[in-house]
């Protein structure tokens, strides 16, 4: 089935700790990109990527670093979690046609203690 | 800055209509899109407008006017699935999407 899939689902994590959130999508999309959702804020994002092999900075990408090898996988690394970047975690992708609308993935729960 | 405003919460019966406000202010347009995402699920693709006008898809319409920087959602013959956050979202000069924090529609039956 086409769409893009996340994983873990939810995860719990010691701060400190290294954490890298998983992203795929079978829809051969150029364009991907990585979102925070909290309470009372609009989605902001975090990363993206405009095809394989490039990648840029969103509005909140301090903490949080990208890869995309692959059109396929898009991995959000935090590298040292904080309390702060306790989160629900979405991964997007697009097409580049017009309009070029998101896809999202189900997205993932962080909570860093 | 930029800046997507729309309501935090909205109320509506059950067979109503209920209509969505956006204002945006932003650096640049290239379109504005709605959403709809269930509680715990992820953000659906509802509505594009990028020229002034109604767009209309079945029981959703969406409403563009580019001068004022502003947009609504229209909802008709509202059911009870229809109960979720909206959220409004704005191309910017960069071709990024730049978030609203969404309102939440509740209905009422």
């Amino acid at each position: 089935i086409a769409g893009i899939t996340q994983a873990p689902t939810s995860q719990i994590l010691a701060a400190g700790r290294r954490m890298t959130l998983r992203c795929t999508q079978d829809m051969r999309h150029n364009a991907m990109y990585w979102y925070r959702q909290d309470l009372g804020l609009g989605l902001r994002l975090i990363h993206y990527s405009n095809t394989a092999g490039t990648t840029g900075k969103g509005e909140v990408p301090d903490g949080y670093s990208v890869s995309r090898a692959n059109t396929d996988d898009f991995p959000l690394t935090l590298a040292s979690a904080v309390p702060s970047q306790t989160s629900v975690y979405f991964c997007a992708s697009s097409d580049g046609g017009d309009p070029n609308e998101q896809f999202f993935g189900p997205g993932t729960r962080l909570t860093v203690l | 800055g930029q800046n997507i405003d729309q309501p935090t919460e909205m109320t509506a019966t059950e067979g109503a209509i209920v209509q969505i406000n956006c204002t945006y202010q932003t650096s640049g347009f290239n379109g504005l899109f709605w959403y709809q995402q269930h509680a715990g699920e992820a953000p659906t693709f509802l509505s594009y407008n990028v020229l002034d006008g109604l767009e209309e898809k079945g029981r959703f319409s969406s409403f563009l006017s580019r001068s004022k920087g502003y947009s609504y959602l229209l909802l008709k013959e509202l059911q009870m699935k229809d109960s979720a956050s909206y959220l409004c979202a704005v191309k910017d000069s960069n071709y990024q999407l730049i978030w609203g924090a969404g309102t939440k529609l509740i209905i009422k039956p």
